[in-house]
């Protein structure tokens, strides 16, 4: 079947304009969640997604960035007036339940800042 | 606070040489533990995962790892690597109150052929 997709694959954006990055997960998958990994970095974890649950935003860097998810399934991270380093790939992965289960990464959106 | 640490970032073999990468991890309470691995040009995908049972576990690809709770560990082994385990090496750590996973950053391994 059909796996975790993002678009866009890339992006390239001037300092202070606000970008969309979208995530579509894999049917049926209640867990969505965000990463960003920037260069020479590990995953570093931003939002979880959880069925109808208040999601995890706990590790969202600042308030310039917000994600949301609609009808429980395609989900959109927002990041509005966007700095130099926020340049990086924006990975989101998809998991049948939070917690156990596999997630499932899709190729991510490397963003970059000029 | 939550963290994840791999001893190395780069690490290079030759083929049929025994593989070790560190893991160890900072997370209070009971634990989920993976090994993601994302082989050039592919997305990040699952190598194996500990969540309860026997601390041995067995991945795919001839992977495993072991989780040594007093340690705080979780280190992958495989006893003789191939030129296809070129890839970069991930370990992560979620928790069974909450599902935040948290991830090391990365080992590279390169396997000389």
């Amino acid at each position: 079947g059909a796996g975790v997709s993002q678009s866009p694959s890339n992006k390239v954006t001037e300092k202070g304009k606000d970008v969309e990055l979208r995530c579509d997960p894999i049917s049926g998958h209640t867990a969505l969640y965000w990463y960003r990994q920037s260069l020479g970095q590990g995953l570093e974890f931003l939002i979880y997604f959880q069925g109808n649950s208040a999601p995890d935003k706990s590790g969202l860097p600042s308030d310039r960035f917000s994600a949301e998810r609609t009808g429980g399934s395609v989900s959109t991270l927002t990041i509005q007036r966007t700095q130099q380093e926020d340049s990086a790939v924006y990975l989101c992965a998809s998991s049948q339940t939070a917690g156990t289960d596999t997630q499932y990464f899709g190729p991510g959106t490397r963003l970059t800042v000029l | 606070a939550q963290s994840v640490s791999q001893h190395n970032h780069h690490v290079i073999l030759s083929e049929a040489a025994s593989l070790e990468l560190g893991c160890n991890y900072s997370y209070g309470g009971t634990v989920n533990l993976f090994w993601y691995v994302q082989y050039p040009g592919q997305h990040l995908q699952l190598l194996l995962k500990y969540f309860s049972g026997d601390p041995l576990v067995k991945g795919i690809k001839g992977f495993e790892a072991e989780f040594i709770k007093s340690k705080f560990s979780f280190n992958l082994r495989k006893p003789s690597v191939q030129w296809s385990d070129t890839a970069e090496y991930f370990c992560a750590v979620s928790g069974t109150g909450g599902f935040k996973t948290i991830f090391g950053a990365g080992t590279r391994l390169f396997v000389k052929a």
